[in-house]
């Protein structure tokens, strides 16, 4: 099947640095990409859309100057967290849509911890 | 996308069949039931899906009910590591380009 591979799985950064989270579609092209993000014992939640050759769309709420995200081939997106604090400490996850199968494929998921 | 309800957390032994309930009683006629489960700090796995007839794969068997108001995820020999969050989702026309709703799921807990 599709696979949707992420990096890295997890971080470790100081407060006030930026990280950098990559996702990739590994054998399917994929002009949608969606990141999520799941505290702790709760559900994930959508961030924001990433779409290929253009501006990303974010959910109501989500900073989209904090979180910058850049879909820049058929194949990669990246969110980058910027100034991180502890509170932006969370799962992140990213989903690409194979448009010729049924099913949404997932990134493992990056946990990012801000000291 | 149409809302589920799905108990916050089961049992089950291991080597016994797993029934997982999920209620969608404002399902659409073209909205289809997906399940997929996310083992701990992992991303989500898709299980299977269907529309209005029963399914089934090498994974688990989903049931769904006639009115369509609701649906039964099935692990017929659930191991340790099916341990998860299993979610149920419901949404439009499978293959589209569009985001998945989750929320709360289940927490199956396989007891050795």
């Amino acid at each position: 099947g599709a696979v949707v591979s992420q990096h890295p799985s997890w971080v470790i950064c100081k407060s006030g640095t930026s990280v950098k989270i990559e996702c990739r579609s590994l054998d399917f092209q994929a002009t949608t990409m969606f990141w999520y993000r799941q505290f702790p014992k709760q559900s994930l939640m959508l961030m924001a859309t990433s779409n290929e050759g253009s501006k990303a769309t974010y959910e109501q709420g989500v900073e989209k100057d904090k979180f910058l995200i850049n879909h820049a081939s058929l194949t990669l997106s990246t969110l980058t967290v910027t100034s991180a604090h502890p509170e932006d400490s969370s799962f992140y996850i990213c989903s690409a849509p194979h448009l010729g199968a049924s099913e949404a494929f997932f990134g493992q998921g990056t946990r990012l911890t801000v000291v | 996308d149409a809302k589920t309800t799905q108990p916050p957390s089961m049992d089950c032994a291991e080597g016994r069949a797993a029934n997982l309930p999920c209620n969608h009683s404002t399902i659409s006629g073209n909205e289809y039931v997906y399940w997929y489960r996310q083992i701990h700090s992992q991303g989500p796995q898709y299980i299977i899906h269907g529309l209005k007839n029963n399914e089934t794969n090498e994974m688990a068997s989903l049931i769904i009910t006639e009115d369509r108001k609701s649906s039964t995820l099935i692990l017929p020999h659930a191991t340790l590591r099916d341990t998860a969050v299993y979610y149920c989702i419901v949404r439009p026309l499978s293959g589209s380009a569009r985001q998945l709703t989750f929320g709360s799921g289940t927490q199956l807990t396989v007891l050795p």
